[in-house]
């Protein structure tokens, strides 16, 4: 069983502060990672993708990846009160190409 | 451009009733996918489509059924609806590509009494 596992939170930062929210993942041989944001009744929203080990940085958020040890993660600079929701985690299935494996996801709250 | 539609947004059905939901991708995607979500949980895939081919399907009994259409658009069929398939339903496209990332509607809360 292929699995994403997210600390289910609620993670509670102050405004202004950095976010880092994690994520590891049982498949060592999946090549494809997501994060998506989710408000409470919304749908998930794409916040980032990342491919290569390493950092990819977007405006405030920085998804960070290292296959060796399994784990993606995603940092939020300068957290605001609209940083909070619900952050997923997907992983591409690598031997069911089509199909993203999610986490539980984190929960956010950022406190002004 | 339009974003993933999703209709309808709201649905109230009976146990034992079929309901069929309904989707428009980003124009020039070509995939859609199915994924079925509960409260406090990540999605869970159902189906893909590509080109109009089933891609892919999840671990869903065979009272779920889907199709794509040659505009590409989709449907999520479900037969003899249970209480337990109470959730939001959420339609992505994307392009098809091995690592194109998904892109999702606003979703479709179906709630069965």
């Amino acid at each position: 069983q292929k699995e994403v596992e997210q600390n289910s939170g609620p993670l509670s930062v102050p405004e202004g502060a950095i976010a880092s929210l994690n994520c590891t993942y049982s498949d060592r041989g999946s090549q494809s990672f997501f994060w998506y944001r989710q408000y409470s009744g919304k749908s998930p929203e794409l916040i980032m993708f990342i491919y290569s080990n390493g950092d990819k940085e977007d405006g405030r958020f920085t998804a960070q990846l290292n296959k060796a040890s399994q784990y993606v993660s995603l940092l939020i600079r300068d957290s605001q009160p609209s940083d909070s929701a619900t952050y997923l985690c997907a992983v591409r299935d690598q031997d069911s190409n089509y199909q993203l494996i999610w986490g539980a996801g984190t929960k956010l709250i950022i406190k002004p | 451009d339009a974003g993933v539609t999703q209709s309808p947004t709201h649905l109230i059905k009976t146990r034992g009733q079929q309901v069929t939901l309904r989707c428009s991708p980003i124009s020039g995607h070509k995939s859609v996918s199915w994924y079925q979500q509960v409260l406090g949980q990540g999605p869970q895939f159902i189906f893909q489509y590509y080109e109009k081919e089933e891609r892919g399907r999840g671990n869903f009994p065979d009272r779920f059924s889907a199709r794509q259409f040659p505009n590409y658009s989709s449907e999520l069929n479900v037969n003899a609806l249970l209480l337990g398939d109470s959730a939001l339903y959420l339609c992505a496209s994307s392009s098809g590509l091995d690592n194109s990332p998904l892109h999702f509607g606003n979703g479709t809360r179906l709630t069965v009494t």
